[in-house]
């Protein structure tokens, strides 16, 4: 089993539409977690930090549930330059501070 | 301006050239690491450093070599390329004295080996 799983679409979300998706991890001690965009080929960026009590910023909401092991993404009133890869990362501190990537999911937001 | 610089950005070469990707950060940064990416595999971490002088293996570092003499490089060394090493290689680094720190990536390294 992977360590970080994302299902990796593509996500076909028509423009102003809500879309959600879900990551697995399978190291309970895991201690921080991300989520990062990426654009085709080009350097993954950070987009948010993924909190306990969960956290917004504009039209994104990050969740994280300990207990099922997962961290999800909301991207409301879904934005044409919203299509890109993203990826959930989680770092494991007593590993050197390593971080490790899901796999990516695909979003494509069409007019 | 925070960042960190990759290069080359493309490179091709041929099976058994010996090459180095470099790798510089300007934030004075204690960890950094090499990942590369492939279709339907993700990101995966080459190797890692943790500080100066200080290195170690990710989940696929065979074929690759790394070094930390300084604390801004973390040159990626081929010392025998073969065509399984054609990929996108970024290169990052993160503080590891804040808690929830960002990692910041290069711009990618896209490698041909043939």
């Amino acid at each position: 089993r992977k360590e970080v799983e994302q299902d990796p679409g593509p996500f076909n979300v028509p423009e102003g539409a809500t879309v959600a998706f879900n990551c697995t991890y399978s190291n309970s001690a895991s201690q921080s977690f991300f989520w990062y965009r990426q654009d085709c080929r080009k350097e993954p960026k950070l987009l948010m930090s993924v909190y306990s009590s969960g956290n917004e910023d504009g039209r994104f909401t990050a969740q994280l549930n300990r207990a099922s092991q997962y961290i999800s993404l909301l991207i409301r009133d879904s934005k044409l330059s919203d299509s890109a890869t993203y990826l959930c990362v989680v770092n494991f501190k007593a590993a050197g501070n390593k971080l490790t990537f899901g796999g990516g999911t695909r979003v494509l937001v069409k007019p | 301006e925070a960042q960190v610089t990759q290069n080359p950005r493309y490179l091709i070469t041929v099976t058994g050239k010996k090459l180095t990707v470099t790798c510089s950060q300007n934030m004075n940064h204690e960890y950094m690491s090499w990942y590369r990416q492939d279709p339907g595999l993700g990101l995966r971490q080459i190797y890692y450093s943790m500080n100066v002088e200080v290195t170690d293996k990710g989940d696929v570092p065979e074929g690759y070599k790394v070094s930390r003499k300084e604390k801004r490089n973390f040159p990626l060394i081929l010392e025998s390329p073969s065509p399984n090493q054609t990929s996108l290689y970024f290169c990052a680094s993160n503080s590891i004295r804040v808690r929830d720190t960002e990692a910041f990536f290069g711009q990618g390294t896209r490698l041909t080996v043939v």
